[in-house]
């Protein structure tokens, strides 16, 4: 199956600053997703990548505060813009990695004080 | 509306003992039902997956049911080990517009103890 490097596997920003994690597949895939993981909370789908379109967001969630690039079929950003420290938690990429399998990043664990 | 809902929300177990998770759904139009396995500080990684006609289905130590009618599955860990310490997320998946979306429930955060 498929391998997705995730970095940074965490960080501590200062609000308002922006992060950019970055999500790189070791095979093509058509479709990446963006997750958070809120502490004692299920994953959250944020958008899905696609590559040569726009991401679509899920409701709640908006392109200015989450900008997802998608230049090819191995390669994702998230950025989380403007950050506040609501925006703590773990945020993970996934890919759909042929049949019904999807591949998980091992995460980024974002603090913001 | 979707929901999948797991218990226990956690459990404490001594190694070598054997541990039954549930996970129940209210998802449709249902495709697959998951089991994954999150440690901590990583990313989910799949146990195993199983479609509308599949009762059961096993990986080494791990063995999960679907029973499609009553909408429940489990997963059941046999002979524990500590590194089977790790939440237990199971994830429904169902048909949409797209195509198919995920639906996760909270976990089972295991513990096993020596």
């Amino acid at each position: 199956s498929a391998v997705i490097s995730q970095k940074p596997s965490r960080d501590i920003c200062q609000r308002g600053t922006s992060l950019t994690i970055q999500c790189q597949v070791d095979s093509q895939v058509t479709m990446m997703f963006w997750y958070r993981q809120q502490p004692g909370q299920s994953l959250t789908l944020i958008a899905t990548a696609n590559q040569g379109s726009e991401a679509t967001y899920e409701s709640g969630f908006v392109i200015d505060k989450f900008p997802i690039s998608r230049p090819n079929l191995t390669f994702s950003t998230l950025t989380v813009s403007n950050m506040s420290p609501e925006d703590s938690s773990i945020y993970l990429c996934s890919a759909r990695t042929g049949g019904y399998g999807y591949t998980f990043g091992s995460g980024t664990r974002l603090t913001v004080v | 509306k979707n929901q999948v809902e797991q218990s226990p929300q956690s459990l404490i177990i001594l190694e070598g003992k054997n541990c039954t998770l549930q996970c129940n759904y209210t998802v449709s139009p249902f495709s697959n039902l998951r089991w994954y396995k999150q440690d901590t500080g990583r990313g989910p990684v799949s146990l195993t997956i199983m479609t509308f006609s599949e009762n059961t289905k096993s990986n080494g130590r791990y063995t999960a049911t679907l029973d499609a009618d009553t909408k429940q599955s489990s997963l059941h860990i046999t002979a524990s080990q500590l590194s089977d310490s790790a939440s237990y997320i199971c994830v429904v998946s169902y048909f949409n517009q797209a195509g198919t979306a995920l639906i996760f429930g909270k976990g089972t955060t295991l513990s096993v103890s020596s």
